[in-house]
């Protein structure tokens, strides 16, 4: 069964780090890029971040330019997003998506279910 | 950045309607265009890419259209289970960032 699960979300204080886990299942993981997207309550879909099949891109929204990583182990089939100093804009859900092809596409063709990220005192 | 807008925003029709949704670009996108569908409380679903391209296993009575700066997503008889929110997201290019629209929200009349 082709899937992706994200994991790690949870309650963080403002200026704390965090780091979300996406597991993939039924492809070949390291032929895919993946994309991290979030959405905060009541609204619209933003995009966060991309990496390469073989993480050797990476391309980053501003609003989290220098603030959050994504990378990713291919023999674990998992990619993460590791999230420092955390504001409360930040608080979203935050789905991973698989990438059309390496990454360079931009085009995500499947979504994992979404984690829950609020930052709050 | 690329800005994508989307009208209307909210949208009341009836099964069987024909709807339309459209989403234009601040500069031009050629047809790297997608377009998902959300239902609430879930993830969004891939319908289209390639401004007219339809996804596997999505629906005929879905269909989309437009190339530069003007696009076009078609429900062609509205059903039931099409009831949630469209996005339609570029992605030109990373050099000015993926961006989505702000939604349109098809709703039951």
């Amino acid at each position: 069964q082709v899937q992706l699960v994200e994991s790690g979300g949870g309650v963080v204080q403002p200026g704390r780090s965090l780091r979300l886990s996406c597991a993939a299942s039924g492809f070949t993981f390291s032929s895919y890029g993946m994309h991290w997207v979030r959405q905060a309550p009541g609204k619209g879909l933003e995009w966060v971040g991309v990496i390469w099949h073989d993480g050797s891109n990476e391309y980053y929204a501003d609003s989290v330019k220098g603030r959050f990583t994504v990378s990713r182990d291919n023999s674990k089939n998992t990619v993460y997003l590791q999230m420092n100093s955390l504001r409360a804009e930040d608080t979203s859900v935050y789905y991973c998506a698989r990438d059309w092809g390496n990454g360079a596409s931009g085009a995500f063709d499947m979504w994992g279910q979404g984690i829950l990220v609020t930052v709050s005192s | 950045d690329i800005q994508m807008t989307q009208s209307p925003s909210t949208l009341s029709a009836s099964v069987g309607d024909r709807v339309t949704i459209t989403c234009r670009a601040s500069q031009s996108i050629n047809t790297w265009l997608a377009w998902h569908q959300q239902k609430p409380g879930k993830a969004p679903k891939l319908l289209m890419y390639r401004a007219s391209t339809l996804e596997s296993g999505v629906p005929s009575r879905f269909s989309g259209s437009g190339s530069g700066t003007e696009f076009t997503l078609t429900i062609s008889s509205l059903q039931p289970e099409d009831f949630a929110t469209y996005y339609c997201q570029q992605y030109n290019s990373y050099s000015t960032g993926l961006t989505f629209g702000g939604g349109t929200k098809v709703e039951i009349k």
